[in-house]
């Protein structure tokens, strides 16, 4: 089974339309964090998470908001979705080593249309 | 603001030649940088990861350099092959990782 999973990995909707995508992880990592992908741009943080407490937010976090339901689960929700949040969205877990942060492990993806 | 840049976006090599990738990042204060390969449709695998205090980092026919000091780092594949064809991103980690847009890796057989 994968360590980290997305669901839905793909999803289609209309303007206005409130998205929830999930995000599950058994690597038992205390960080999670959601990107999202345009062509040309690169991975963009949208929202982190270094613990269940912590939320913090990323470069581009306008239209998005989160929750860290679990150390295991975070979800990202577009609460009235719009065309220009069509794109491809990425999840990620890593862990503490030392005073720096070791890999982040990436899910699969979810894309997302928004019609 | 971190910024990472990636040159060239695309690149096409016929099967066996060697591969070099570059990187530039403008903020030297950084914990490590990594590269990752990412496949059509595909999440991101995590190639070689470079602590700050290291030069360079190798695995397989995969090496990686990094120069905090000029911002740069470079990955370079060894007698590449079809199966490396991808695109490779370079991330540096200033407590969170920033992106650069990308390499597209042809490889013909």
């Amino acid at each position: 089974d994968a360590d980290v999973t997305q669901t839905p990995r793909n999803r289609i909707t209309k303007t206005g339309k409130r998205i929830m995508l999930e995000c599950s992880q058994t690597k038992g990592h205390d960080r999670m964090y959601w990107y999202r992908q345009d062509p040309g741009l690169g991975l963009r943080l949208i929202y982190y998470s270094f613990d269940v407490k912590d939320i913090n937010k990323g470069e581009i976090s306008d239209g998005y908001s989160v929750s860290r339901q679990a150390q295991a689960k975070f979800s990202l929700s577009l609460e009235s979705a719009i065309p220009n949040q069509t794109a491809l969205y990425f999840c990620a877990t890593s862990d503490l080593r030392g005073s720096s942060t070791d890999t982040q492990y990436f899910g699969p993806g979810t894309r997302l249309t928004v019609l | 603001k971190q910024e990472v840049t990636q040159i060239p976006a695309a690149l096409s090599v016929p099967e066996g030649e060697n591969l070099v990738l570059n990187c530039s990042f403008t903020d030297s204060a950084i914990y490590n940088l990594q590269w990752f390969r990412q496949d059509p449709g595909k999440g991101l695998t995590s190639l070689l990861l470079i602590q700050s205090s290291q030069r360079e980092q190798t695995s397989g026919r995969l090496n990686a350099s990094l120069d905090k000091s000029s911002g740069r780092s470079t990955l370079y594949i060894a007698a590449s092959q079809p199966g490396d064809s991808a695109t490779y991103l370079c991330a540096v980690d200033d407590y969170k990782l920033s992106f650069g847009a990308g390499t597209t890796v042809t490889v013909r057989a």
